[in-house]
């Protein structure tokens, strides 16, 4: 079965663009959910989607949105980039809303903002 | 709030040493917990998961035990590989609405020497 894909793997971008991710979930996974990962932060909780519906939301400015599609396959959004929005960002699936939400996780993006 | 300390690092280590990684939990209720690794220019995969206090999670020769008592998660090797050197982190899902939100430690960087 093929993990977490998310694309594109690299990203350049400079401040005051915008930017859209990519991330498809593993067959059968309906929920997903995004992290940020920065070496001063650490990781950190974007949003969970399930079933097209936003459910959680970290503590991210609005500028940070994502949508989630029928077939489960979701993008993140972050509008009008600042140099601190240089990071990795992780997309990870899970098959149902279990009780211990074990999370399978992919490469990541890599979004770099001069 | 929820949240995860985790030994600071990073740990160096010898081949066939024995590792050991702290870390503690703030939570209410019940949490999951988890033991997450990242090796270099990849995502995180999961190493190993804990549900319920006493239990003991284990895999590819690492375990970690929930300790309510101590509210505690401890990574344990008892002969680690320069393939195991990589970046850990601990992670706790609380439970009940939390839907897709992870609380990571800051993760300890892990270097085994042959």
């Amino acid at each position: 079965k093929a993990g977490v894909t998310q694309t594109p793997r690299y990203l350049i971008k400079t401040r005051g663009q915008q930017v859209t991710l990519s991330c498809s979930p593993i067959s059968g996974h309906r929920s997903v959910s995004w992290y940020q990962q920065t070496p001063g932060q650490g990781l950190q909780f974007l949003f969970e989607y399930f079933s097209e519906t936003q459910r959680n939301k970290g503590n991210f400015p609005g500028r940070f949105s994502g949508r989630q599609f029928s077939n489960s396959r979701s993008e993140m959004n972050v509008s009008t980039l600042e140099l601190g929005d240089s990071a990795l960002y992780l997309c990870a699936s899970s098959l149902v809303q279990a009780a211990y939400n074990e999370q399978f996780f992919g490469p990541g993006t890599r979004l770099t903002v001069l | 709030g929820n949240s995860v300390t985790q030994m600071e690092g990073p740990v160096t280590l010898s081949e066939e040493a024995f590792l050991t990684i702290n870390c503690t939990y703030t939570a209410t209720g019940y949490p999951s917990l988890f033991w997450y690794v990242q090796y270099p220019g990849e995502g995180l995969q999961l190493l190993l998961k804990a549900t319920k206090a006493d239990d003991k999670g284990s895999n590819k020769g690492f375990e970690a035990t929930y300790r309510k008592e101590t509210t505690s998660f401890h990574l344990e090797k008892g002969s680690v590989q320069v393939s195991d050197s990589a970046v850990y982190f601990c992670a706790l899902f609380p439970g009940g609405t939390s839907y897709g939100k992870l609380t990571f430690g800051q993760g300890t960087i892990l270097t085994v020497h042959p």
